[in-house]
């Protein structure tokens, strides 16, 4: 089972900041958190990841709670191309074999114009 | 570099018979991990393959089989089809597998009649 919740669906203005969040209480230290989406009909496309520090790349930032049980992703101006189901997924090396994705049901975010 | 490339994209298939399906990885990759996708049970985790061993395997009975080739090209196959066999197979490369970032195919729509 997925070891993290997210809401089911959330709507976004076109130009605005999407924040999408995630809980994941039960993270343990080894365990990073990774983001994944999935845009109809394709395959999932690989977002960002981090491990305690925030995270930006060109497509998105990833800020993580000091405690580490929860994060956000935000995409900082929203498309219509950004309508996706988003994947917040805990992965890590586990006892010496890296894990597989354990992907859960995800946000599906829409972006209205 | 050339993505993640799978082959044949639609397959149709008639209940009892069986299929290979085909992931050619991104060059220097040397993991191939495969997912079934269906709408009742979402994206699941069939197995992993580093350098040609499997090194994880998901909860799917042994109809489900893969391989990987010294090229780190990756095959799996299914026996006995299943209507239930009806899905879509992704499969994803990574450097080096499991937790770090994978980079997905665009899937083979397999449809079982």
């Amino acid at each position: 089972d997925a070891k993290t919740t997210q809401p089911t669906s959330m709507d976004c203005a076109e130009g605005r900041a999407a924040n999408l969040p995630c809980n994941h209480s039960t993270i343990s230290g080894n365990e990073y958190v990774y983001w994944y989406r999935q845009i109809h009909s394709q395959g999932p496309q690989y977002i960002i990841h981090g491990l305690k520090n925030n995270e930006t790349n060109e497509m998105a930032s990833l800020i993580i709670t000091e405690d580490r049980k929860s994060s956000t992703l935000i995409l900082p101006h929203a498309t219509l191309r950004d309508t996706a189901v988003y994947y917040c997924i805990l992965s890590g090396n586990y006892g010496g074999s890296q894990g597989n994705l354990i992907f859960g049901k995800g946000t599906k975010l829409s972006v209205k114009p | 570099k050339a993505g993640v490339t799978q082959t044949p994209r639609y397959l149709i298939k008639t209940r009892g018979q069986q299929v290979t399906l085909s992931c050619s990885p991104i060059s220097g990759h040397r993991s191939v991990s495969w997912y079934q996708q269906t709408p009742g049970q979402g994206l699941q985790f069939l197995f992993e393959y580093f350098s040609e061993t499997q090194r994880n395997k998901g909860n799917f009975p042994g109809r489900f089989s893969g391989r990987q080739f010294s090229n780190s090209r990756s095959e799996m196959n299914v026996s006995t089809l299943e209507l239930g066999d009806s899905a879509l197979y992704l499969c994803a490369s990574s450097f080096t597998g499991g937790g770090y970032e994978q980079y997905f195919g665009p899937g083979t729509r397999l449809t079982v009649t």
